[in-house]
Formats: C-alpha cells, structure tokens, sequence
C-alpha cells in the first residue's frame, strides 16, 4: 500500500477483555516497529521486527502484551486482560531493512473502560 | 542513556517568527537523530533527519543544527506558518544494536497568525 495502515482506527473495550491491533506495512519494509502515544506524551518503544530475525520484545510492559508478524508483512498487536492504564494511541512504523527512516501509521486509540 | 531530553514542553510563535525546540541525549552509540512533526489525530511524519557527521541540515524552513560535543541538536523553523502548528518530536537511533528510535517527549508549537 501507499502507506502503513492500521486498524481499527478507534477500540473502546472494557476492563479485562483481550484486544487486537493490526499493522500493514509499506509493501516491501521488513522492519517493523510498534509504539505507544499515550495522552500528551512521547512515543515509548514496545517491539520491532526485522525481517525473519527474532523480535526485539524489550519494550513491552507487561506480559499481557505480545504481538506478532506473519508472512514478513502483517503484524497484530495483542493486549490480554486490558487495564485503564493500556488507554492510549498505539503506533505502527515501518522501515527499509537498513534505513532508519520510519514512517508511521496514523495509529490505534485504544480506550479501556 | 536512553534518553532523549526535549524543550521546551509547548512554545507559541508569531507568524513570520523562528521557532527552536532543543534536544539533548546521553548515548554516544546514537548516530540517527531525526525529528519528526505530529497533527492532531494522525500519526507522526519524519520532517527532517540528520547524522553526527554534520552540524547542520537545512530543508526549506526547517533546519537541524547538531552538536556533537555537548550531545545536542535543535530544530529551528524560519518563518514559522499557522500551518505549522504541531508537535513536533525528536528522536534518535542507532544503526547496530537497538534499533528502535528513542523519542524526546515532544514540543506543542502554536503559531499564532
């Protein structure tokens, strides 16, 4: 596609109910990195893929948060047993295989009620 | 050493006026550091990007100036334009080792007509 798309755009959930973000990269990045923007706040780092290489988990909070990219193209991002706390815009990038320029999705607004 | 340190938090500009958001980091290991620009309810888009073996990068009204020795770099828009009002976010990156970006916690700029 033109550009790195995500869905949905919008989540409400309530309190403890799992969530699925999804992430389509630029055709032909195999970097892929997710972020998340929560409310006035900078980007924190969750998890990067590159290419068939193992992910850098590094960046998730908790072990509720996994994610994981199939094919080299598409990747979802799961939040088990969602907490108020997991309310924020989750962002998707992606990247040529040794550029560090990264382009984003216009991101994920996650609510949990 | 992660860290990237922004200022200042929110700025307010006349139309015409130069507008300067500062960075600092701690990790020599980075050598990418680019900024990026964020409109309300879209996700952020590289602006401008620079590496350490310049001290300035100019492209049309926005330009980066880098200071290796004192780990800074500053963004400074000419003319700044309604149009730019944004937040604007800085980051760096590193080309071995981690390669996800490290953002600054980002600058609301308001410029007013």
């Amino acid at each position: 596609g033109a550009g790195v798309s995500q869905s949905p755009s919008n989540k409400v959930t309530e309190k403890g109910k799992d969530v699925e973000l999804r992430c389509d990269p630029i055709s032909g990045h195999t970097a892929l990195y997710w972020y998340r923007q929560s409310l006035g706040q900078g980007l924190e780092f969750l998890i990067y893929f590159q290419g068939n290489s193992a992910p850098d988990k590094s960046g998730l909070p908790s072990d509720r948060f996994s994610a994981e990219r199939t094919g080299g193209s598409v990747s979802t991002l799961t939040i088990q047993r969602t907490q108020q706390e997991d309310s924020a815009v989750y962002l998707c990038a992606s990247s040529l295989s040794h550029s560090q320029m990264a382009f984003f999705g216009q991101g994920t607004r996650l609510t949990v009620v | 050493q992660q860290q990237v340190k922004q200022s200042p938090q929110s700025l307010i500009v006349q139309k015409g006026g130069i507008s300067i958001i500062n960075c600092a980091y701690e990790n020599t290991a980075f050598d990418y550091f680019p900024w990026y620009q964020q409109f309300p309810g879209k996700g952020p888009a590289l602006l401008i990007a620079i590496r350490p073996d310049v001290s300035e990068k100019k492209e049309g009204r926005f330009t980066i100036s880098f200071n290796k020795s004192a780990k800074q770099f500053s963004l400074h828009i000419m003319d700044s334009q309604p149009g730019d009002s944004a937040t604007y976010f800085c980051a760096a990156g590193m080309d071995t080792g981690r390669r996800a970006l490290t953002f600054g916690s980002g600058t609301r700029l308001q410029v007013q007509p």
